[in-house]
């Protein structure tokens, strides 16, 4: 069973801050990893979709990584600013399950 | 692009009654799935739709959750009746293929 874990759960930092999210998962064999981002009361906002056979993407300020055989991935953001405050999901999609499974979220505050 | 249409957003009603969720995909999306978003917990699929047809509803509880995709569009979820533990979040997505999801607003069901 396809298990995904983010870490740290909440994050904060003071804007200008570079910074870094971590997810990982337990089956190695996916066929695409997203980063979404949800604002309080709102929906989800695809990021980065990375596929397997990627090692990372890139969309201004932000870069996903992606380790398939050791189960990670991180979210890079740079020069963070207080309007990137947020929860971020991690999701992967394949493994032994054909859907998207998501991990629980990191919370992060970047204080002006 | 106009993105994914949901309603209600916000919806109140007591422990058994009924309450039903509408959801207007993309143009073109051919994939729609249903997700359920406890509060502090990442999404979990419910259903998933590949133009009319149900490919998965295994985490669908199906004593008390329908849904139905006439003409392989929009979608409708609904819960009757409604215990308290189903307040929640609920998300409609929806992807060309197997690829990339867009989310809609969500409709935040509150059962008292």
């Amino acid at each position: 069973k396809q298990e995904v874990t983010q870490i740290p759960a909440a994050l904060s930092v003071p804007e200008g801050e570079n910074l870094v999210l971590n997810c990982s998962f337990t089956d190695s064999a996916i066929y695409n990893l997203q980063w979404f981002r949800q604002d309080p009361g709102k929906g989800l906002t695809s990021l980065l979709l990375i596929q397997s056979s990627q090692r990372e993407q890139t969309s201004g300020r932000l870069n996903a990584s992606l380790d398939k055989s050791s189960g990670r991935s991180t979210l890079y953001i740079a020069a963070s600013q207080p309007g990137d405050s947020a929860t971020y999901l991690c999701a992967v999609w394949g493994g032994a399950t054909n859907k998207l499974i998501f991990g629980t979220g990191t919370l992060l505050a970047v204080q002006p | 692009e106009a993105g994914v249409a949901q309603s209600p957003r916000y919806k109140i009603i007591e422990k058994r009654q009924s309450v039903a969720f509408w959801c207007n995909p993309i143009s073109g999306h051919a994939t729609l799935y249903w997700y359920q978003q406890i509060l502090g917990q990442g999404p979990k699929l419910l259903i998933q739709f590949q133009n009319n047809g149900v490919v998965d509803d295994s985490q669908l509880p199906k004593d008390r959750f329908s849904a139905e995709r006439l003409k392989g569009v929009d979608s409708t979820l609904k819960i009757q009746p409604a215990k308290l533990e189903d307040s929640a979040v609920y998300l409609c997505a929806s992807s060309l293929d197997w690829d990339e999801q867009y989310f809609g607003p969500g409709t935040r069901l509150t059962v008292t």
